[in-house]
């Protein structure tokens, strides 16, 4: 069955990078983008972007532009974001999501990486 | 951006009792030439990810109990759960995906009464 395994959680300072990871188990790792999407605490769903998994062409929501950068390594079968000059407003868990049908309803989830920004 | 509104912000029904969760878009999410509209509905249980249930408004992911339905068009959307079970406490989010960059609702979270 199809897996999305995330890294753990991260505690970090301002000013510092974070790298989630997103191993794939199950399928065809390079036959279906990976999006990605974030939720701050207690808060809705924000779709952050894609990644073309068979290219590595990213495509970033407005908002994500600039800090965060999406990345594959496709030996081993796993995405990643990874967010720079982080910023109290980053905290969040971040979710790897495959979309198998291509038209970006969503029905794979990974497990979610909260990554926590604080001084 | 298409914006999605979601009523109300939460609701609590008796066990058994009907449960009903509107969306809606701020821009028309069907497209005429293949009469389908682009809406998702999740359900986020606590400290889970989302699990899709619903996708072209009213088509059931494999798996989901029918007591849940999907209906609507255009630019309102319904999520009805016909008769409320405890496994069904949880937040519920509506999606579009007719257009980048893809948004949620702000969510509904129903609860037992």
């Amino acid at each position: 069955q199809v897996q999305l395994v995330q890294s753990g959680s991260e505690l970090k300072k301002p000013g510092a990078s974070v790298k989630v990871s997103c191993r794939a188990s199950g399928y065809t790792f390079i036959d279906y983008p990976m999006n990605w999407v974030r939720q701050a605490p207690g808060q809705g769903l924000e779709w952050m972007g894609w990644i073309n998994t068979n290219t590595g062409n990213p495509t970033y929501a407005q908002g994500f532009t600039g800090r965060f950068v999406f990345s594959l390594d496709t030996s081993v079968n796993t995405a990643y974001l990874q967010i720079n000059g982080l910023k109290a407003e980053d905290t969040a868990v971040y979710y790897c999501v495959r979309d198998p049908s291509g038209w970006y309803y969503f029905d794979d989830w990974g497990q979610g990486t909260l990554v926590t920004v604080s001084s | 951006d298409i914006v999605m509104t979601q009523s109300p912000d939460s609701l609590a029904v008796s066990l058994g009792e009907r449960a009903t969760i509107n969306c809606k878009s701020s821009q028309n999410i069907l497209l005429k030439s293949n009469n389908k509209n682009y809406l998702a509905w999740y359900q986020q249980k606590a400290g889970q990810p989302p699990k899709l249930l619903i996708y072209w408004a009213s088509t059931r992911e494999s798996g989901v109990p029918d007591r849940l339905s999907g209906s609507g068009s255009g630019t309102d959307f319904t999520l009805t759960i016909s008769s409320l079970q405890a496994e069904d406490v949880a937040i519920y989010y509506c999606q579009q995906y007719y257009r980048a960059p893809f948004t949620f609702g702000p969510g509904t979270k129903v609860n037992i009464k």
